[in-house]
């Protein structure tokens, strides 16, 4: 069974920090990978898309991808109150599906 | 936001009774999905389709079926719902870019379902 873990948290952080949430994911062939970000009730809502090792950056966000260790993590600089949701990381499966398997989130809480 | 509605957006029903939840979008993508959330579990995938008529299970599709007669609709239905079946149902696109289907899900508002 191809896996994606996440820590659920909650991640406490002071308004202003860097926020840090990590994924873990099992399948070696995955080439593609998801953040989303889901307030309660809502559905979840696509932050950032990485498919190479290394950084992307779009603006306070950055999501980093490192598949030797098999590990996709999210920084989230000077956090706000607003950021205050669950975070789920996505890993396309290999092959030719697009199909997603999803981590069960970590969920963020900034304290202003 | 890629243009996806779902309908009901809530729904009480009982043990036994059928249920459909209709996904409807109105950009053409190929591409939909229907996914189940529950507490501890997160998103899992039920069925899918890659097109009119063509479906294929999901990691979760027992006690379920789906249907896909035009593009823009995908019909999930629970033919006896069951308590287990209590959720919050999510419908999703993968977007078209250059004609070719991306890997990139959006999602559309959900529908939470109780079966009591």
């Amino acid at each position: 069974q191809k896996e994606v873990e996440q820590n659920s948290g909650p991640l406490s952080v002071p308004e202003g920090a860097i926020a840090s949430l990590n994924c873990t994911y099992s399948d070696r062939v995955s080439q593609s990978f998801f953040w989303y970000r889901q307030y309660s009730g809502k559905s979840p809502e696509l932050i950032m898309s990485i498919y190479s090792n290394g950084d992307k950056e779009d603006g306070r966000f950055t999501a980093q991808l490192n598949k030797a260790s098999q590990y996709v993590s999210l920084l989230i600089r000077d956090s706000q109150p607003s950021d205050s949701a669950t975070y789920l990381c996505a890993v396309r499966q290999g092959g030719a599906t697009n199909k997603l398997i999803f981590g069960t989130g970590t969920l963020l809480a900034v304290q202003p | 936001d890629a243009g996806i509605t779902q309908s009901p957006r809530h729904k009480v029903t009982e043990t036994g009774t059928p249920v459909t939840l209709r996904c409807h979008q109105t950009e053409n993508h190929r591409y939909m999905y229907w996914y189940r959330q529950d507490p501890g579990h997160g998103l899992r995938l039920i069925h899918y389709s890659y097109g009119v008529k063509d479906t294929d299970k999901g990691e979760v599709s027992d006690g379920y079926s789906v249907s896909r007669s035009k593009t823009e609709d995908f019909l999930l239905t629970l033919e006896s719902a069951t308590s287990s079946q209590t959720s919050v149902y999510f419908c999703a696109i993968s977007r078209t870019s250059g004609g070719e289907s991306t890997d990139t899900q959006y999602f559309g508002p959900g529908t939470r379902l109780t079966v009591l």
